[in-house]
């Protein structure tokens, strides 16, 4: 089945360091989606990228969606312990007939050294 | 109110019990998610209701039951679970079907399920 794949699986930065986490799907995807998960909390949507190439940003996050639609990054800038968490990718997969579902990737955790 | 609201937050089961979990939204929101989620993982799909009907079971067994009262509401049954089914499970809601642009889910905060 049409699977969404992320990397690295954890990431330990010092504070003020970058991080980058990429996300890669077995079939070209209409959009994808960016989420992010505190220690204890909930997913909280980021972001959603729709268009071949786009490139868009959130203060201190960089978020891209390859030409092909069928990879995307996310890149911070200068971590925060704020930045602290884990990050999903997450895009329209077909689940039966015409359906489709939200198909996560497994996640990267970033931790931060203040 | 951009809001999910999940009822209980915690909830502690024994394997012959029967209790519902509760979740809300008032964003006019027609499709409703139920996800489960295990610790470092990320959330699994088990239903999608759209416009208030089924559209997706995710091979989800039996002793699991959704239930769509009405477009604000979704309810899970849940009825002689096993201890390997403690998780946390969140509800979604998103304007659309997830195929479609525009269309970002906004979770509840999810009920923390142990069975014992």
């Amino acid at each position: 089945g049409q699977q969404v794949m992320q990397i690295p699986q954890y990431q330990h930065v010092q504070e003020g360091e970058d991080f980058t986490t990429y996300c890669n799907s077995s079939t070209t995807l209409s959009n994808i989606q960016w989420y992010k998960q505190r220690p204890g909390g909930h997913p909280v949507f980021l972001i959603q990228l729709v268009k071949s190439g786009e490139v868009k940003k959130q203060k201190r996050l960089t978020f891209q969606f390859g030409e092909a639609k069928k990879n995307s990054s996310l890149h911070i800038t200068a971590t925060q312990t704020t930045d602290v968490g884990t990050y999903f990718c997450a895009g329209p997969t077909r689940s039966g007939g015409s359906n489709y579902k939200l198909t996560f990737g497994k996640g990267t955790l970033l931790t931060v050294n203040p | 109110d951009t809001e999910v609201t999940q009822t209980p937050k915690h909830l502690v089961m024994g394997m012959t019990n029967k209790k519902s979990l509760k979740c809300e939204q008032h964003m006019g929101h027609r499709a409703m998610y139920w996800y489960k989620q295990k610790a470092k993982k990320p959330p699994e799909l088990m239903f999608v209701y759209s416009y208030e009907k089924l559209s997706i079971n995710e091979s989800v067994p039996s002793r699991f039951s959704p239930e769509c009262p009405n477009s604000s509401l979704l309810n899970l049954h849940l009825h002689a679970l096993q201890p390997e089914d403690s998780a946390l499970y969140l509800c979604a809601s998103s304007r659309g079907s997830p195929g479609l642009t525009n269309t970002e889910a906004f979770f509840g905060q999810g009920t923390r399920l142990t069975v014992v």
